[in-house]
């Protein structure tokens, strides 16, 4: 197992249309996080899962964004209406107790 | 309300002295500290952490130092090398890291060879 991975790696998408990005997190890692970074930021918070279970959403998740975790493997972030302030990257992280990075997933709304 | 703040958004230091970073927060409930090293296009990477049990956590190169009393923290990277050009985040947490991370807005480090 070689870490936290993230797919697509870049997305560019115009404006209205809906995205879906996929994180697999390291292996028997129960907890999985969503954060979003835009230029000149730290990464923010999004959302956590402890295996299925969605435990929190920040208020920066709108109602156009929805992420699942089903059987408490892989992740899903859906983006519904997408909107130009959508564009930044999108990291996923995955945790016994610490966390650890994917390489994320740069969106760009045109 | 920036809760992680690193003031300083640049760095450069001479290849092999020391490289210091430093890290300032608001939330008294933080009980937990990271830093990551983040290159272009690619995610953090964890380096180092420390519980607010501690004061000093060393592991190679790296070492943080946490001074609760003042909320701030900071990286010492020693001795400084090329491949530590990156920019570096000091984040947060409350629950020993098995909450959400807050970061801050990071610090650009360049070594001069």
């Amino acid at each position: 197992d070689t870490g936290v991975s993230q797919d697509p790696r870049h997305k560019i998408t115009k404006r209205g249309q809906n995205v879906t990005f996929r994180c697999d997190p390291i292996s028997e890692h129960n907890r999985l996080y969503w954060y979003r970074q835009t230029l000149g930021q730290g990464p923010e918070f999004l959302t956590y899962f402890q295996n299925e279970a969605q435990l929190e959403k920040s208020r920066l998740l709108s109602d156009r964004f929805s992420a699942e975790r089903p059987k408490g493997s892989f992740s899903t972030l859906e983006i519904q209406r997408t909107e130009q302030g959508d564009s930044a990257m999108y990291l996923c992280a995955s945790s016994p107790w610490g966390q650890y990075f994917g390489p994320g997933t740069r969106l760009t709304v045109t | 309300d920036q809760q992680v703040k690193q003031n300083s958004p640049s760095l450069s230091v001479q290849e092999g002295r020391i490289s210091i970073l430093n890290c300032d927060y608001t939330n008294s409930m933080f009980d937990y500290f990271l830093w990551y090293k983040k290159y272009p296009a690619e995610g953090p990477t964890f380096l180092i952490s420390i519980s607010s049990i501690k004061d000093k956590n060393e592991d190679g190169r790296f070492t943080v130092f946490l001074n609760k009393s003042a909320k701030h923290l900071s990286l010492h990277i020693v001795p400084s090398q090329p491949g530590d050009s990156a920019v570096y985040f000091c984040a947060a947490s409350v629950n020993f890291g098995n909450e959400k991370l807050t970061f801050g807005t990071g610090t650009r480090l360049t070594i001069i060879p």
